[in-house]
């Protein structure tokens, strides 16, 4: 049972590259969300999705783009990275109860640094 | 907008002392609580659950209250063990905009053998 995989776990980019995070889960989960985890910030919502097709802008979205093409995955996307995005970034689940949302289940984690 | 504050922002204890973490948050509006611990490089692994309409959760060595009228929660941890180490983290689901989870800072606990 893989719970919420991340991939990849590490990557290192320039200033101004792109690049995708896919976030793959195997509960079943309606309600699918990226963080980003930086020292003395906490976490930070980027963007959430609560099903298939749908997205929402969180706290910080600004510099990512998302998709939920199909209901296990959620793909992050960089389109031209700066050094503020330097950060670890994970993706997270969770089920849904009558519209509300229930216990979340996080990924390893991908640490990204831009240069 | 909802706060969540842990103090003490780190603690270390000898092995087998029970402990107490704590967890503020300044809006009681919510619809659950949720603990986590995280390992250094790792993600948050869930502990505990409290929905809104509960008052603590067990779950082994680990019970989690919630007192929402006060805003407070805590986290006790029985007998604690080297392996207990790690920093903790506690989250609020407001009642309203109930996706967008509110963590808390942590509290970094070091277990000493």
């Amino acid at each position: 049972n893989a719970g919420v995989t991340q991939t990849p776990k590490f990557r290192v980019l320039k200033t101004g590259q792109s690049m995708t995070l896919l976030c793959a889960q195997d509960m079943n989960h309606e309600y699918m969300y990226w963080y980003r985890q930086d020292p003395g910030m906490g976490l930070r919502l980027i963007h959430y999705s609560v099903g298939e097709g749908t997205t929402a802008k969180g706290e910080v979205p600004d510099g990512y783009n998302v998709s939920r093409l199909k209901k296990q995955n959620f793909l992050l996307g960089l389109e031209s990275a700066a050094p503020s995005q330097t950060s670890v970034y994970f993706c997270a689940s969770s089920y849904s109860v009558a519209g509300r949302a229930g216990e979340l289940f996080f990924g390893e984690g991908s640490r990204l640094t831009v240069l | 907008k909802q706060e969540v504050t842990q103090i003490p922002a780190a603690l270390s204890v000898p092995e087998g002392e029970n402990l107490v973490l704590n967890c503020s948050f300044t809006d009681s509006a919510i619809y659950n609580l949720q603990w986590f611990r995280q390992d250094p490089g790792k993600g948050l692994t869930s502990l505990l659950l409290i929905q809104s309409s509960q008052r603590e959760q067990t779950s082994g060595r680990l019970n989690a209250s919630l007192d929402k009228s006060s805003g407070r929660s805590t986290l006790y941890i029985a007998a604690s063990q080297p392996g207990d180490s790690a920093t903790y983290l506690c989250a609020v689901r407001p009642d309203t905009g109930f996706q967008k989870l509110v963590f808390g800072t942590g509290t970094r606990l070091l277990v000493s053998p």
